[in-house]
């Protein structure tokens, strides 16, 4: 399968605990993105690397959110101390760059479900 | 700040009647995009539009983008039950030299057999 893969699909932690999604974006794309998406929301922008470098991280995360992407290729999203508000789909989506100021498709993975108890 | 507002929320029509989302931003756009989500699924490009006034037909689906580059719509003709789903607009900005993609809150779509 050559798509947007993210893992674990499902995670249930208690609160305050520490979780870690990774995601591994389509090999060619060089743009990756995070949501968020909670029930009857559309998907809520976390934060977009550019190969290696983080270009932007959302003001509505707090730093318990931490993301990487060391080598330019998988990228990780920790969340530190988790609260219940946490709960929700996390969606990685990758693209490519091809034409100076149009925005690639987005392809999306199925994405991590978190659910904080 | 950008904002992209989209409506309506929620629709339900009956089989075979159309059915149509609008998207509109606060701020000209670079480019904006299309999502479909199936219940229980990840959002699934549409469509891209780039140019002013542009217009464009998938089957069905009719995608435009407004002259000013500020709004956008979707027209479904004759809906079927596979069109059920919730449809996203994807407003795209030039934010310091990258492409910041915000999605709308979606317009939920149940299409009555």
């Amino acid at each position: 399968d050559t798509g947007v893969s993210q893992d674990p699909r499902h995670k249930i932690t208690k609160r305050g605990q520490n979780v870690t999604f990774r995601c591994d974006p389509i090999s060619e794309h060089n743009r990756l993105y995070w949501y968020r998406q909670t029930l009857g929301q559309g998907p809520e922008f976390l934060t977009y690397f550019q190969n290696e470098a983080q270009l932007e991280k959302s003001r509505l995360l707090s730093d318990r959110f931490s993301a990487e992407r060391p080598k330019g290729s998988f990228s990780t999203l920790e969340i530190q101390r988790t609260e219940q508000g946490d709960s929700a789909m996390y969606l990685c989506a990758s693209s490519s760059s091809r034409l100076a100021g149009v925005t690639g498709e987005l392809f999306f993975g199925e994405g991590s479900r978190l659910t904080v108890l | 700040g950008q904002q992209v507002m989209q409506i309506p929320q929620y629709q339900h029509v009956q089989e075979g009647e159309d059915f149509t989302t609008y998207c509109n931003s606060s701020t000209t756009l670079s480019n904006i995009q299309w999502y479909k989500q199936r219940p229980g699924g990840h959002p699934v490009f549409l469509i891209q539009l780039v140019k002013s006034g542009e217009v464009k037909k998938q089957k069905r689906l009719t995608f435009q983008f407004g002259e000013a580059k500020k709004n956008s719509s979707l027209h479904i003709t004759a809906t079927q039950t596979t069109d059920v789903g919730t449809y996203f607009c994807a407003v795209c900005f030039d934010s310091g030299g990258y492409q910041k993609v915000t999605f709308g809150i979606g317009t939920k779509l149940q299409v009555i057999p």
